[in-house]
């Protein structure tokens, strides 16, 4: 089964960028999904088919996916962008979703 | 607008069975697969499996063949989630949410519901 591979942990100090990255075989040829979760609430759409953004959603997310990696990259951080974020993709061979293990934003 | 309702907190012992819902509103129904995802605490998303609102086709993942069911009633909107055979690892909130499709591509999860906290306790 397809796997998605993301850091932990990702540390940032407000008004720099963050990237959080997210690994798989070939994933440069699928699009990937990027949510964000914080504590007690549903899970956010951020980033959609790799760089595309929902209405809504500032324009200081944004997205790359090219070969094994994806990126979500968040510029001018905010203390409000503290949350997990998880990569999803579609998985054409068993018809199936995966998500990657998520990654924990701190903004120092 | 789109919205997804879900019901309300469940408390089971291990080995019941819980039932879910997901009112859907703001869209035509049929046109959106209904997908369900969970997190237990301190873990993150774990996708159940899929239901398509229109045929009622489904497609869970190996891990939850045999114990988790979905199905939908078209006239109300809404669609369900049982989960059998409950156990303490069970215990997480479970979401459902809208997807469309691409050519036969599964999409994004554009809108969520609110969650629904299941608690297996003896």
């Amino acid at each position: 089964s397809y796997e998605l591979t993301q850091p932990p942990s990702v540390s940032v100090a407000p008004g720099k960028t963050a990237r959080i990255t997210c690994g798989g075989n070939n994933i440069g040829t699928k699009s990937v999904h990027w949510y964000q979760k914080k504590p007690g609430q549903a899970p956010v759409l951020v980033v959609y088919d790799d760089t595309d953004r929902p209405s809504g959603i500032p324009d200081r997310f944004s997205g790359a996916n090219s070969d094994n990696t994806a990126t979500v990259i968040i510029s001018r951080v905010q203390a409000g962008d503290e949350a997990d974020y998880y990569c999803q993709v579609w998985d054409d061979r068993s018809d199936h979703l995966v998500f990657g293990g998520g990654t924990k934003l701190t903004v120092l | 607008q789109v919205q997804l309702v879900q019901s309300g907190a469940e408390l089971r012992k291990p080995g019941a069975s819980v039932k879910v819902s997901c009112k859907a509103s703001g869209y035509t129904f049929i046109d959106y697969y209904i997908q369900w995802v969970r997190q237990a605490p301190g873990q993150g998303l774990e996708w159940m499996g899929w239901i398509n609102p229109n045929s009622g086709g489904t497609n869970y993942p190996q891990n939850f063949q045999g114990r988790v069911t979905m199905t939908r009633d078209t006239s109300i909107s809404t669609v369900y989630m049982e989960l059998s055979w409950l156990t303490s690892d069970d215990t997480a909130v479970y979401y459902c949410a809208r997807t469309g499709l691409r050519f036969g591509e599964i999409l994004q999860l554009d809108s969520w519901g609110q969650g629904t906290l299941v608690t297996v306790s003896s």
